[in-house]
């Protein structure tokens, strides 16, 4: 079966600072990978995703994540945070199949300091 | 702008009481997922169907959660008899087949159980 984890609980970054939230899979066959953005009090939504295309894969709101398969890693990045960005982040798995699911991990919660 | 709608927003009832969550899949969406939030146990998925049919529910308590797919605009999650420990938030997702597409959250339903 397949799984993500991600490190730490938390991160907190400057506004204006480098945003790394980190994703590391595991899968015996080639993943779908996503991140999903969730605003208090509301549900998730989509960032980005990757599906087998291009491995640097760019979302909304100025973030994009790399595929790297050496390193099992989706990582999530954006150049200069901003204030608006403070939210929970989720990492997830899919895999090809009729009955596929897609699995979360914990999620990230990232404070922006202004 | 399609979305999943989910009712009730908010319900405070009291433990033992019967709890039903329902969920408007997008139109055109042949797969509904029911996920539930909390702060230890983070996303769970709980349940999910394919053109009306349980794929997996395996991380449901079956002695007291029902999920069903009565038509393919309605989803339904039950609770009864309900307890403290089902507090928390659900949310029902659909999206289209195949495995790596994007899947669509509900603004989720707020459960506390007194």
């Amino acid at each position: 079966a397949q799984s993500v984890t991600q490190l730490g609980s938390h991160v907190s970054v400057s506004e204006g600072a480098l945003v790394l939230l980190r994703c590391n899979y595991s899968s015996s066959v080639p993943p779908y990978l996503f991140w999903y953005v969730q605003y208090p009090n509301q549900g998730l939504q989509l960032l980005l995703k990757y599906t087998s295309a291009a491995t640097l894969v760019k979302g909304i709101n100025g973030f994009e994540a790399e595929f790297k398969k050496s390193e099992t890693s989706f990582h999530l990045t954006k150049p200069s945070a901003h204030m608006s960005d403070a939210a929970e982040y989720f990492c997830a798995v899919s895999v090809s199949g009729a009955n596929s699911k897609l699995t979360f991990g914990k999620g990230i919660t990232l404070s922006v300091r202004p | 702008d399609a979305r999943v709608t989910q009712t009730p927003r908010h319900k405070v009832t009291e433990m033992g009481q019967e709890v039903t969550m329902r969920c408007q899949p997008i139109l055109g969406h042949n797969t509904v997922f029911w996920y539930r939030q909390t702060m230890m146990q983070g996303l769970e998925l709980l349940a999910y169907f394919r053109n009306r049919a349980p794929l997996d529910d395996s991380g449901m308590p079956k002695d007291r959660f029902s999920a069903e797919m009565p038509d393919a605009t309605l989803a339904t999650l039950k609770i009864q008899p309900s307890e403290p420990r089902d507090s928390a938030v659900y949310f029902c997702a659909s999206g289209p087949s195949p495995s790596g597409n994007t899947i669509y959250f509900g603004e989720g339903s707020w459960l506390t159980v007194v």
